[in-house]
This record gives C-alpha cells, structure tokens and sequence, in this order.
C-alpha cells in the first residue's frame, strides 16, 4: 500500500522567498514520487518527478525536489517565490514493478504575497 | 501538439440523472485513466482502460463505469447522480514509453443539485 501526507494544508510566502512545501510518502517498495501543479480551473501540470536516479531532481519553473530514503520525504523547494507561484501543489507516489496508479496527498495551496 | 482534452468544461445535474464525459488522450498515448477531485482534496484514481477494457479500479462503487473507443478516447459515465458526485473529473493519459508519467486534462467541472 502507498500512501501520501502533504504537513500544511496552505503555506504563506513573501514574493522573493524560500519555498518549502513538505511530504512525506509510505510505500512497501521502491517508489516513484512527483510533485504536481494546479493554478484555478485548470488541471494538474507535472513540475518533477523522482524515478530512481539522481536523488536531487529539478523540474520546471525552478522548482526542486530531494528524496530522503531514510526521512521517506520528497520536499519541494523553490529559492525565489514570483507571484506566478501562487497555486495547489500535489505531491503523489506510485509504486515501481506495479500499476504504476499514483496515489495523491491532499495538497498544499501556496499563497505569495507581494 | 494537442494534449488532453476533456469535454464539457462544466456540467450541471440533477441528482438521480445519469451524465458521460469525455476524454481525448495526448497524441500517441494509448492508456487513460479518470480521476475524481472532490473541493479542497487531491484527486482519487477511478479507474484505467487500455485496449479499450478496464485494467484498474479503485474504491468506487458501480454507478461509475467507463468505456474506451478504438481511438484512444474515453467516457466517464456515471449513473443516478448524488450530491456527493459533484467535483472536478480529471483524465490523465500516458503511453508505453511514459508508463510512470501522466499527462492531466484540464478536467470536467461537474456540480450535482
């Protein structure tokens, strides 16, 4: 079983700061983590995702992620936020050797004030 | 390049109606899935075709059911509407080549009254 907890259902930034949106995944394998984007009425966007190799990824929009095996978490950082940041992030796992159906946290909503 | 389009964009039932969705996968993809994102939650798998049959579900009961035509494209079908069905329906496609990666649609907003 896998499974997914996003810490902070709504993170406040100042524009020009340090971005950090926190999870932490459970999974009885190796896993495949991702982080997603949603800006209003639009659907979800791939920023990165983590599939064995480097244990640092980075994505797009200057988003980065790093997979900590023995904190099982997948952080997402951004150094600058831009106002454009301003959004629902999803983090999902799915399963290596499986369905590879990703299982979603709740997400955390990022406001970024001017 | 076209990606995953989904129609209609929003959609108002009465509770006890019966609705389809639709659902164009990303040029050269051959598997979709649908999501169900309830306000305020992440979204919650309901099922993949591919080769037009059903290949996974997840936890929802059988007023939903699904079909997958010889193009690719997809319907969402859901019976005898509740209240609680209203929330955005997304579809994701991926190919062979992307089997750990989905391309998402821009979803259906559905509100049940």
């Amino acid at each position: 079983a896998q499974s997914v907890t996003q810490l902070g259902s709504h993170v406040s930034v100042s524009e020009g700061a340090l971005v950090l949106l926190r999870c932490n995944y459970s999974s009885s394998v190796p896993p495949y983590l991702f982080w997603y984007v949603q800006y209003p009425n639009q659907g979800l966007q791939l920023l990165l995702k983590y599939t064995s190799a480097a244990t640092l990824v980075k994505g797009i929009n200057g988003f980065e992620a790093e997979f900590k095996k023995s904190e099982t978490s997948f952080h997402l950082t951004k150094p600058s936020a831009h106002m454009s940041d301003a959004a629902e992030y999803f983090c999902a796992v799915s399963e290596t050797g499986g369905s590879y159906i990703p299982t979603f946290g709740r997400g955390t909503s990022l406001i970024v004030h001017p | 390049d076209a990606g995953v389009t989904q129609s209609p964009t929003h959609l108002i039932k009465t509770r006890g109606q019966q609705v389809t969705l639709r659902c164009s996968p990303k040029s050269g993809h051959d598997t979709v899935s649908w999501y169900q994102q309830a306000l305020g939650q992440g979204p919650q798998f309901i099922f993949q075709y591919y080769e037009e049959e059903e290949r996974q579900r997840g936890n929802f009961p059988d007023r939903f059911s699904g079909h997958q035509f010889p193009n690719y494209s997809s319907e969402l079908n859901v019976n005898a509407l509740l209240l609680g069905d209203s929330a955005l329906y997304l579809c994701a496609s991926r190919g062979l080549a992307g089997v750990n990666e989905q391309y998402f649609g821009p979803g259906t907003r559905l509100t049940v009254t």
